[in-house]
């Protein structure tokens, strides 16, 4: 059982690129989070889906789409990065809101 | 709207001391709190988590916490370090289920001394 992976493990992107974060669990969890982890601030929700076919924005949405198109998987998607979304990158699943979230290994991001 | 607040960016103890982090929150709705755990380059891991009933709540790793409603507080303790619990701890919040997201408080980094 490998509950939640994540990747890339780590890419360094050019500033202005398009780029996608996968995220696939195979629990059959109904909800699906992304978030972001920064020094000092914690993780911060960018998005969130409590089941296929709808999605929601978090804390901090600007920069970032994401799409729900089946149970296990949730992309998020930078259309053009800029330096700022330089982060790590969590996604995470519970079997439905409000219950305990599992976490994946995260994505390092560098944006230069 | 939810707010954690962790008291304390690091904590130091020593081997076999007891551990107290401290995590108060703010919630107009009844809480689901949560304690992570996160080791180096790893995700987040469930330490424990109350929801309703005993405020008293026992984890993993011989952790506990107790929620006060009164204090707001949800801190976590140990009662003896181990050299294996340094690691970030993060403390969350959750709307009981409405929306099911988590604030996170800010972390706090347990070092552990020899």
């Amino acid at each position: 059982i490998a509950g939640i992976t994540q990747a890339p493990t780590s890419q360094i992107l050019a500033a202005g690129r398009r780029m996608t974060l996968r995220c696939t669990q195979d629990m059959r969890h109904n909800a699906m989070y992304w978030y972001r982890q920064d020094l000092g601030l914690g993780l911060r929700l960018i998005h969130y889906s409590n089941t296929a076919g709808t999605t929601g924005k978090g804390e901090v949405p600007d920069g970032y789409s994401v799409s729900r198109a089946n149970t296990d998987d949730f992309p998020l998607t930078l259309a053009s990065a800029v330096p700022s979304q330089t982060s790590v990158y969590f996604c995470a699943s519970s079997i439905q809101g409000g219950e305990t979230q599992y976490f994946g290994p995260g994505t390092r991001l560098l944006v230069l | 709207a939810q707010s954690v607040t962790q008291l304390g960016s690091h904590v130091s103890v020593s081997e076999g001391a007891l551990v107290l982090l401290r995590c108060n929150y703010s919630s107009s709705v009844p809480p689901y709190l949560f304690w992570y755990v996160q080791y180096p380059n790893q995700g987040l891991q469930l330490l424990l988590k109350y929801t309703t009933g005993a405020t008293l709540v026992k984890g993993i790793n011989g952790f506990e916490a107790e929620f006060k409603k009164s204090e707001t507080s949800f801190h976590l303790t140990k009662p003896s370090a181990h050299m294996s619990d340094a690691a970030e701890y993060f403390c969350a919040v959750s709307d009981a289920g409405n929306t099911g997201k988590l604030i996170f408080g800010q972390g706090t980094t347990l070092q552990v001394k020899p």
